[in-house]
């Protein structure tokens, strides 16, 4: 499984863009990238995947590096809704399994 | 659209007595996925199912632990006896499909607390 490097916590004002940033220099070629985040007392929540083209969809965008070793999910307004922990996960098409590293916490400030 | 469904939102019970997690997933979703959040290991998968067939329990912690899935729109969880260490949110989540271009879809959780 690739091993991915997040930030424990980053900080945004609401309104302005976020960029989480990580890192998943093992990942296979067949690895999707899979984004999900963790409200407070909530399940995890999918936000975002992609393989190698740049996706966007109505909660966020992703950009992934051309070497594909890292990615980047981009809120591109904060609200404080936003406030979560977000996990970047490489995923196996041929795996069933999510795994779930420690994430990253984003804090939102009004 | 009804997400999934995981039913008690909280559970309180001591030591040694049986402990019955359920979950209900979406409609039409083949495959069901139970996990356990805690602060020390984070959030580890412990058994799937495919078509109600479970597929892989190697997560599971002990024979202490059981899951069943009788039909496609209801799962069980079962820990007995419990023990104090098995306190932990307790995920169910269900996809489509189990590969990496389908999103899985998580309830809001079980929180168990053995005293």
């Amino acid at each position: 499984d690739a091993k991915t490097t997040q930030p424990n916590s980053m900080e945004s004002n609401e309104e302005e863009p976020v960029h989480l940033p990580c890192n998943h220099s093992t990942i296979s070629g067949t690895d999707y990238i899979h984004w999900y985040r963790q409200l407070p007392s909530q399940g995890p929540e999918y936000v975002i995947h992609g393989l190698t083209s740049n996706v966007n969809n109505r909660m966020a965008s992703l950009a992934i590096a051309e070497d594909r070793k890292s990615s980047t999910l981009i809120l591109h307004r904060a609200t404080l809704r936003d406030a979560a922990v977000y996990y970047c996960i490489p995923w196996m098409d041929s795996s069933y399994k999510l795994i779930f590293g420690s994430g990253t916490r984003l804090l939102v400030r009004p | 659209d009804a997400g999934v469904i995981q039913s008690p939102r909280h559970e309180v019970t001591e030591m040694g007595q049986e402990v019955t997690l359920r979950c209900k997933p979406i409609s039409g979703h083949d495959y069901l996925f139970w996990y356990r959040q805690t602060m020390m290991r984070g959030l580890e998968l412990l058994i799937y199912f495919n078509n109600n067939v479970p597929i892989d329990d190697s997560g599971m912690p002990e024979d202490r632990f059981s899951a069943k899935m009788p039909n496609a729109s209801f799962s069980t969880l079962k820990i007995q006896p419990s023990e104090p260490r098995d306190s932990a949110v307790y995920f169910c989540a269900s996809s489509l499909a189990g590969q990496g271009t389908q999103p899985q879809h998580f309830g809001d959780g079980t929180r168990l607390s053995i005293l």
